[in-house]
């Protein structure tokens, strides 16, 4: 089983629709929690760090549920712009970060 | 601000020739650096980190070797390259003692033929 799990998509949305991503982890211990996002043959680029409580960034909203070990991020009025694909991360402490496959979003017009 | 900068963007070699990829990071001192690999539709693999100059951690055994001759610039070789090790690799660093957030490189694009 791998320690970080996404549905790898693709998630094809018109303009403007609300589309959520889910990710579980394995690791009972893992500390910290991101979101990246990645374009085709680009680096991944930090989207948002999710809290435990919950937090949001303009149109985006990531949760924690440490107790399911599940993470979610939401993306409201989606645009075309967002098409990319979502990387879920998970640090354990230490120096080992692990990131998910990552799930693919397109956003059509 | 922090700027890490990674080279070349695209490689092509020939099995068996050997591989230097170089990283700076300018605008921090002590960062944490990686090295990862990510092959086609698939996820990032952790290469190496290093925590300071001369300190390699390896985490999966490998054709590949990395150094940090100095605080800001982490270097991942290879004597002779394999055609597996054709992927994106993407070098990172952070601060402080783990668990933080990354910044990536652009990435070198390395196929072996």
């Amino acid at each position: 089983r791998k320690e970080v799990e996404q549905d790898p998509g693709p998630f094809n949305v018109p303009e403007g629709a609300t589309v959520a991503f889910n990710c579980t982890y394995s690791n009972s211990a893992s500390q910290s929690f991101f979101w990246y996002r990645q374009d085709c043959r680009k680096e991944p680029k930090l989207l948002m760090s999710v809290y435990s409580s919950g937090n949001e960034d303009g149109r985006f909203t990531a949760q924690l549920n440490r107790a399911s070990q599940y993470i979610s991020l939401l993306i409201r009025d989606s645009k075309l712009s967002d098409s990319a694909t979502y990387l879920c991360v998970v640090a354990r402490g230490g120096f080992k970060t692990i990131f998910g496959a990552g799930t693919r979003l397109f956003v059509k017009a | 601000s922090q700027t890490i900068h990674q080279w070349p963007a695209t490689l092509v070699q020939p099995v068996g020739s050997p591989l230097s990829l170089e990283c700076t990071v300018e605008g921090t001192s002590n960062p944490n650096l990686y090295w990862y690999r990510q092959a086609a539709g698939r996820g990032l693999q952790l290469l190496f980190y290093s925590v300071g100059i001369g300190q390699i951690s390896s985490e999966v055994p490998q054709n590949l070797s990395a150094s940090r001759p100095q605080d800001r610039q982490f270097i991942l070789s290879s004597k002779k390259l394999l055609l597996s090790d054709s992927g994106f690799y993407l070098c990172a660093w952070s601060a402080g003692t783990g668990g933080e957030k990354l910044f990536f490189g652009s990435g070198t694009q390395l196929s072996v033929l």
